[in-house]
């Protein structure tokens, strides 16, 4: 079965300090892995997604996160935080191949202090 | 529309009433998604659809939920007898065909049962 763990329910940077938010998954074959974001009162929108390919993958907003094989992790970064990436943020994995469902983290909320 | 439409946005319903939330998905989109989210939950998958068919409904937590999809287009949710603990953001997804693409998210239908 798959899982997806992320550790720290809320982070707190202040602006323009490096964001890491991480992401452990579990998973007994080639996963798909994406991160998404929900601002207040909204839906969740992709931020990025690893499929096959290149590891380091870069999403909008200035964001990236690498696929680490060895250490099943998909931590999110983005150096220099602004106060408009004040939200929650998901990490999901899906069965490679699958059309299936994304399972999804607990989230983590970011806050950002000026 | 562009996007995953779904209304009811906000409702209110009596304990013991039924509910129907709808989801239009991005047109073209073969795949649909209803997942709940919840405080202290997170989000949890609820059924997937691949046309008008559901291979996987493992997530509806009892049999007084159902869903349908029609014409591989609109998608309802159905909550009959409604308790207290229905009430969370129903969130509808929707694809095109294959598991390296995105899952787009509508904004949610907030339930709150009283």
């Amino acid at each position: 079965a798959q899982s997806v763990t992320q550790l720290g329910s809320h982070v707190s940077v202040s602006e323009g300090a490096l964001v890491l938010l991480r992401c452990n998954y579990s998973s007994s074959v080639p996963p798909y892995l994406f991160w998404y974001v929900q601002y207040p009162n909204q839906g969740l929108q992709l931020l990025l997604k690893y499929t096959t390919g290149a590891t380091l993958v870069k999403g909008i907003n200035g964001f990236e996160a690498e696929f680490k094989k060895s250490e099943t992790s998909f931590h999110l970064t983005k150096p220099s935080a602004h106060m408009s990436d004040a939200a929650e943020y998901f990490c999901a994995v899906r069965v490679g191949g699958s059309q299936g469902n994304l399972i999804f983290g607990k989230g983590t909320k970011l806050s950002v202090k000026p | 529309g562009a996007g995953v439409s779904q209304s009811p946005s906000n409702k209110v319903t009596e304990k013991g009433k039924d509910v129907e939330l709808r989801c239009d998905p991005i047109s073209g989109h073969t795949a649909l998604y209803w997942y709940r989210q919840s405080l202290g939950q997170g989000l949890e998958f609820l059924i997937y659809f691949q046309g008008n068919s559901a291979p996987d409904k493992s997530g509806l937590p009892s049999d007084r939920f159902s869903a349908e999809r029609t014409g591989g287009s609109v998608s309802t949710l159905t909550i009959q007898r409604t308790q207290q603990e229905d009430s969370a953001v129903y969130l509808c997804a929707s694809s095109s065909g294959g598991g390296r693409n995105t899952i787009y998210f509508g904004e949610g239908s907030w339930l709150t049962v009283v």
